[in-house]
């Protein structure tokens, strides 16, 4: 079946730098897109959503993109700060209806201090 | 507010054996979510509730796994028997209602942690 996927498994950057996570989803139905934070031994938490009518959305410190000619989103995480290390994981959905979100296989984040 | 709680936090059991998860979503919210988290992936839904009837059930194993959520509050979520691939984290939320509306946030709890020896 369609499933959202990842580019990178892992990612280090340094404190202060700027980072980029990228996905890819195949399921050209999908019209809401989100990004989730999971930290070691908690749930995931919701970072920021897009909707297909919407190339860019911005949130504090964060910035989501979204090509729907490509298929591809990605995350911009501005001055990333050691709290910032963690999983990320994009996942898609039908923003009406009752289709369930897919989520990709996540891409850990290390900040370097 | 208070978050979804879930317990117990870990739980080590020999396959065969039977286990439950507990979770208590966030007050107010119609919709409960349980999903499956195996190590090194995305969390995949299991199954979902709206109140107390089931919405999507669709990748739910039933032959060994069952969930409840009778007074359309609490869930539980069962397994038996336990099988060495169902070593992961069990990751329950909850959202408003969504029905056939937009989609709402949902808000995940901290998860099960499951292993299966």
């Amino acid at each position: 079946g369609e499933s959202v996927g990842l580019h990178l498994p892992t990612l280090s950057v340094q404190e202060g730098d700027n980072s980029i996570i990228n996905c890819a989803y195949s399921n050209s139905a999908s019209d809401y897109f989100i990004w989730y934070k999971q930290e070691s031994g908690k749930g995931p938490q919701f970072i920021i959503d897009i909707r297909s009518n919407m190339d860019k959305r911005q949130g504090q410190r964060v910035t989501v993109l979204l090509n729907k000619t490509v298929k591809h989103l990605s995350l911009q995480i501005a001055a990333t700060q050691p709290g910032d290390s963690a999983v990320y994981f994009c996942a898609e959905n039908k923003y009406s209806g009752n289709t369930p979100l897919v989520f990709g296989k996540g891409t850990r984040l290390s900040v370097i201090a | 507010e208070a978050g979804v709680a879930q317990s117990p936090r870990y739980k080590i059991i020999e396959k065969r054996q039977s286990v439950a998860f507990w979770c208590n979503p966030i007050s107010g919210h119609a919709t409960l979510y349980w999903y499956q988290q195996i190590l090194g992936q995305g969390p995949k839904l299991l199954i979902q509730f709206q109140n107390n009837g089931v919405v999507d059930d669709s990748q739910l194993p039933k032959d060994r796994f069952s969930a409840e959520r009778l007074k359309g509050v609490d869930s539980t979520l069962k397994i038996q028997p336990a099988k060495l691939e169902d070593s992961a984290v069990y990751l329950c939320a909850s959202s408003l209602d969504r029905g056939s509306g937009p989609i709402y946030e949902q808000y995940f709890g901290p998860g099960t942690r499951l292993t299966v020896t």
